[in-house]
C-alpha cells in the first residue's frame, strides 16, 4: 500500500468555522490531489499539486484553498465551512511516467488514495 | 475534457455467477483507463489499468477489463464473483498526453453479491 495518511479521519464542525485537512505521503511522489466524494457524484477533483508551491484548481474548487510547502504534505483548507461541504475527502498521489517526468513533462500514471476524512458541517 | 458514464448504479448478482460492470467514456484525445474498487468505509484501491498495448487487461482479485476504442468502452468482468467482491466500483479516465494530471471518475457502480 502507498504510504498515505490523512488527518483527521473524522471531524464535525459548525458552519462558518475554518477547517484544515492534512494529507501526508512517504512515497516522495510529485503529484498530490484532493477529491471529495458524494453519493451519486463519484469523486470530483478539488485541487491538485504538481510540486512544492505549485498548485492548480480542479472541477469543484470554490470555497477551498490548498498549500504545499513540503513534498510530503498537502493541506486542504475550508476558510469558512458550509453544510454543502459535508463530504468524504480523499487525498491521492501519483508520480510522473519515466521520460516524460525527466523532461519536466506532466504525464501521470496511477493515482493511489488515502483512507479518507469524513467531514460533517452542522 | 473527458467524461465517464457508468451505465448501472447498482448490480445485484448471485455468488459464483459472472458479472460485467459497464463503463463508457468520452474524450477528444487518447486516454488511460482505470478501474478502482472501494470497500465500505475504505479508500479507493486500484483494480487494473490500461495505458497501452494489449486491450485485455487483467487485474487483481480475478477481474479483467477490455478496452474497446471504437466503442469507447472499458467494461469490467469477472467470471465468478464471491461475497467479498461486494463493493463500489469506479471507472476513471485520464488523458494520456502531457498535462494529463487529472482523473475523471464515473459515478460508481455498487456490486452486491447475493449468497
Amino acid at each position: 500500500d502507498a504510504g498515505i495518511t490523512q488527518s483527521p479521519r473524522h471531524k464535525v464542525t459548525e458552519t462558518g468555522t475554518p477547517v484544515t485537512l492534512r494529507c501526508h505521503q512517504t512515497e516522495n511522489h510529485r503529484y498530490m490531489y484532493w477529491y471529495r466524494q458524494d453519493p451519486g457524484h463519484g469523486l470530483r477533483l478539488i485541487h491538485y499539486s504538481y510540486g512544492v508551491k505549485d498548485t492548480d484548481k480542479g472541477e469543484v474548487s470554490d470555497g477551498y484553498s490548498v498549500s504545499r510547502s513540503k513534498t510530503e504534505d498537502f493541506l486542504l483548507t475550508l476558510e469558512s465551512a458550509t453544510s454543502s461541504q459535508t463530504s468524504v475527502y480523499f487525498c491521492a498521489i501519483s508520480e510522473s511516467l519515466g521520460l516524460a517526468g525527466l523532461r519536466g513533462g506532466s504525464s501521470t500514471d496511477t493515482q493511489y488514495f488515502g483512507p479518507g476524512t469524513r467531514l460533517t458541517v452542522l | 475534457a473527458q467524461s465517464v458514464t457508468q451505465l448501472d448504479s447498482q448490480v445485484p448478482v448471485f455468488e459464483e455467477a459472472p458479472v460485467e460492470l459497464r463503463c463508457n467514456y468520452s474524450s477528444s484525445v487518447s486516454v488511460y483507463l482505470f478501474w478502482y474498487v472501494q470497500y465500505p468505509n475504505q479508500g479507493l484501491q486500484l483494480l487494473l489499468k490500461y495505458l497501452s498495448g494489449s486491450t485485455l487487461v487483467k487485474g487483481i482479485n480475478g477481474f479483467e477489463a477490455e478496452f474497446n476504442k471504437s466503442q469507447t468502452s472499458f467494461h469490467l468482468r469477472k467470471p465468478s464473483v464471491h461475497i467479498s467482491d461486494t463493493a463500489e466500483y469506479f471507472c476513471a479516465v485520464s488523458p494520456s498526453g502531457a498535462g494529463s494530471y487529472q482523473l475523471t471518475f464515473g459515478k460508481g457502480t455498487k456490486l452486491s453479491v447475493i449468497p
